[in-house]
């Protein structure tokens, strides 16, 4: 059974700061793995998509990479500004029909 | 485009009443998922549907839940006799799942539950 991990829960960091959120997954038998963001009380926004097959992808100021052999991925977010905070959830998919399995969170605050 | 659109956006039912939650996917994606969020817990997947048919109901509690979307109209997840355990948000997810599928999910905003 596939489990995700997101540590620490919550994180505070102030603005400018470069960081990084951690990820990991018990099966590296995945078909994808994707970050989003939710804001409270909101849906969820994807913001990287990366494929089994890939070891990164970038978009803008974001930067998520796979390592499908040890189980983790982080995302890495440069500059960051206190928009950026939010909820970032790490989900796998294993299989093609596009099942997602969820990790918790990481709740992040960038103080101004 | 319009997005995943799910409706009501919050619903307040009293224990024993029924839920309805309806979810129209993006236009032209023929698959349907669900996901519940408990409070202070991640997104746990509940059913996968394709138009007609119910693909995977492996997370769906076995009684008073049920889930289906029609040849024509929304999908609908329905509650049954809610209890207070079921106040949580009801994602509904979509894809287009074409031989060019990357495994992208478009999720909607939620319908966020409270039962009293």
């Amino acid at each position: 059974k596939q489990e995700v991990t997101q540590i620490p829960a919550a994180l505070s960091v102030p603005e400018g700061e470069n960081l990084v959120l951690n990820c990991s997954f018990t099966d590296s038998a995945i078909y994808n793995l994707q970050w989003f963001r939710q804001d409270p009380g909101k849906g969820l926004t994807s913001l990287l998509l990366i494929q089994s097959s890939q070891r990164e992808q970038t978009s803008g100021r974001l930067n998520a990479s796979l390592d499908k052999s040890s189980g983790r991925s982080t995302l890495y977010i440069a500059a960051s500004q206190p928009g950026d905070s939010a909820t970032y959830l790490c989900a796998v998919g294993t299989g093609a029909n596009s099942k997602l399995t969820f990790g918790k969170g990481i709740t992040l605050s960038v103080r101004p | 485009n319009a997005g995943v659109m799910q409706n009501p956006r919050h619903l307040v039912r009293r224990r024993g009443q029924e839920a309805r939650l309806r979810c129209s996917p993006v236009k032209g994606h023929s698959h349907v998922y669900w996901y519940r969020q408990l409070p202070e817990e991640g997104l746990k997947f509940m059913v996968y549907l394709q138009k007609e048919n119910i693909i995977d109901e492996s997370g769906m509690p076995k009684e008073r839940f049920s889930a289906e979307f029609p040849k024509e109209g929304p999908s609908i997840l329905r509650i049954q006799q809610v209890v207070r355990g079921d106040s949580a948000a009801y994602f509904c997810a979509s894809s287009p799942q074409d031989s060019a599928n990357t495994g992208e999910l478009f999720f909607g905003e939620g319908s966020r539950l409270t039962v009293l």
